[in-house]
This record gives structure tokens, C-alpha cells and sequence, in this order.
């Protein structure tokens, strides 16, 4: 099916290790986007891409570092995890700017010890 | 810069009894609104959203969406709940013409429905 996959579902890491989250979509979209959730919080922007090769920061963009490289897949990594850090990463693509068809993936449990 | 409250943070309800959930923004133009809800170990789906005209918008799953720019304010409404509706729900604005339309969450309101 169509969609966006994100790997892997759940790590448990210890503070100091470093990691990689990997977003694809198979739905050619030009945006895509990093969440992070955190109860009480909704959804806080990381980083974005508005395209192949290009990213940008969000809101909560310290600790964090992303790339892409090809247009379907969208890279998270942490180069030094701590605590802080701990929640459940969400990916999203989008064919527009506007935010009506975003399709989440369903999502990355991290926890950092 | 935008934001998004949303009051209640839990809501219990009764099967077949009406829900509504609050929502309110801080948005300096007019905003792109849209409600998402998230069930258990899953995603987030679109309810619906709104951009502009008709000020009561209808979504999926029986679900509609008022906006009053005077209150600011964007309230999700169901008049009649099922089980399948347990969920976390989050209202979000969007800024229009932000490269990348990065949208701001609101914290969430998480619905039990009771038998």
C-alpha cells in the first residue's frame, strides 16, 4: 500500500549513542516533514524538506540533524542522544505546501536511557 | 507567531451522546485550520480542514468543525459518538504562504467513549 514507512518502530538507546530514522514515501511528494510527540504537547515541528536535496529547521531542530538525498526518503538523526530526546518521532509527506493531505507515518518509539 | 490551545485534555462521553471539542488559535491573518485524530499506536488522519468560506465545515466519520474568528476559535462537533471514536484528537493552524506551511499543533484532547 501506498504510504509512509518509517524505521525502525521502536529503539531503545543509551545517552551519548547516536541513530538513524528513516522516512519513505512512495507517493512522490515534494515535502516532508519530522515531528516529535510529547504528552500534553501535540506535534512539534523538527525539520522539514520542501524538496530533493533541501531541508530547513522547525521548531525543535537543537540535537537533531536530517537529510535528503532522495526525494522519497527523509533521514533523522541523532549524533548524540540524551534523555530529552525520548518520545515518538512522526514522519510526514505532502504534495502540496498547504497542509490539507499530509500522510503520517505511523510513527518511531525512542527511548533514551 | 501561531499557536494552538485545546483546553480539555481528557473527555469521557457516553455511547451515542453528542461531543464537542474546543480549540483555540493565535493567529495574526486568516489561518488554515484543520483537526487530526490519532488512534492508538497509529498515525494521524485529517478530519477536516478549513481554508476559507463556508465558516462550518463538514469531515469525515460524521464529524464537523465550526470556525468563529471573533472567538478564535475552531470546535470540533460529533452529534452522536460510536465506540471506534476513542481516540486523541488535535486541532492545528497553518500559516498561509509559510514555505513548507509548517503547522502548529495544538497539545491534544484524548476521548473515552463509555458502553
Amino acid at each position: 500500500n501506498a504510504g509512509v514507512t518509517q524505521t525502525p518502530k521502536f529503539r531503545v538507546l543509551k545517552t551519548g549513542q547516536s541513530m538513524t530514522l528513516l522516512c519513505a514515501q512512495d507517493m512522490n511528494h515534494e515535502y516532508m516533514y519530522w515531528y516529535r510527540q510529547d504528552p500534553g504537547m501535540g506535534l512539534r515541528l523538527i525539520h522539514y524538506s520542501v524538496g530533493e536535496g533541501t531541508t530547513a529547521k522547525g521548531e525543535v531542530p537543537d540535537g537533531y540533524n536530517v537529510s535528503r538525498l532522495k526525494k522519497q526518503n527523509f533521514l533523522l538523526g541523532l549524533e548524540s542522544a540524551a534523555p530529552s530526546q525520548t518520545s515518538v518521532y512522526f514522519c510526514a509527506s505532502s504534495y502540496n505546501d498547504r497542509g490539507d493531505v499530509l500522510t503520517f507515518g505511523a510513527g518511531s518509539r525512542l527511548t533514551v536511557l | 507567531a501561531q499557536s494552538v490551545t485545546q483546553p480539555d485534555i481528557h473527555i469521557t462521553v457516553s455511547e451515542g451522546a453528542s461531543l464537542e471539542l474546543r480549540c483555540n488559535y493565535s493567529y495574526g491573518a486568516t489561518p488554515y485550520l484543520f483537526w487530526y485524530v490519532q488512534s492508538p499506536g497509529q498515525g494521524l488522519q485529517l478530519l477536516l480542514k478549513y481554508f476559507s468560506g463556508d465558516t462550518l465545515v463538514q469531515g469525515i466519520k460524521g464529524f464537523e468543525a465550526e470556525f468563529k474568528r471573533s472567538q478564535s476559535s475552531f470546535n470540533l462537533r460529533k452529534p452522536s459518538v460510536h465506540w471506534s471514536d476513542a481516540a486523541e484528537y488535535f486541532c492545528a493552524v497553518g500559516a498561509t504562504g509559510a514555505a513548507g506551511n509548517k503547522l502548529t499543533f495544538g497539545g491534544g484532547t484524548r476521548v473515552l467513549v463509555k458502553p
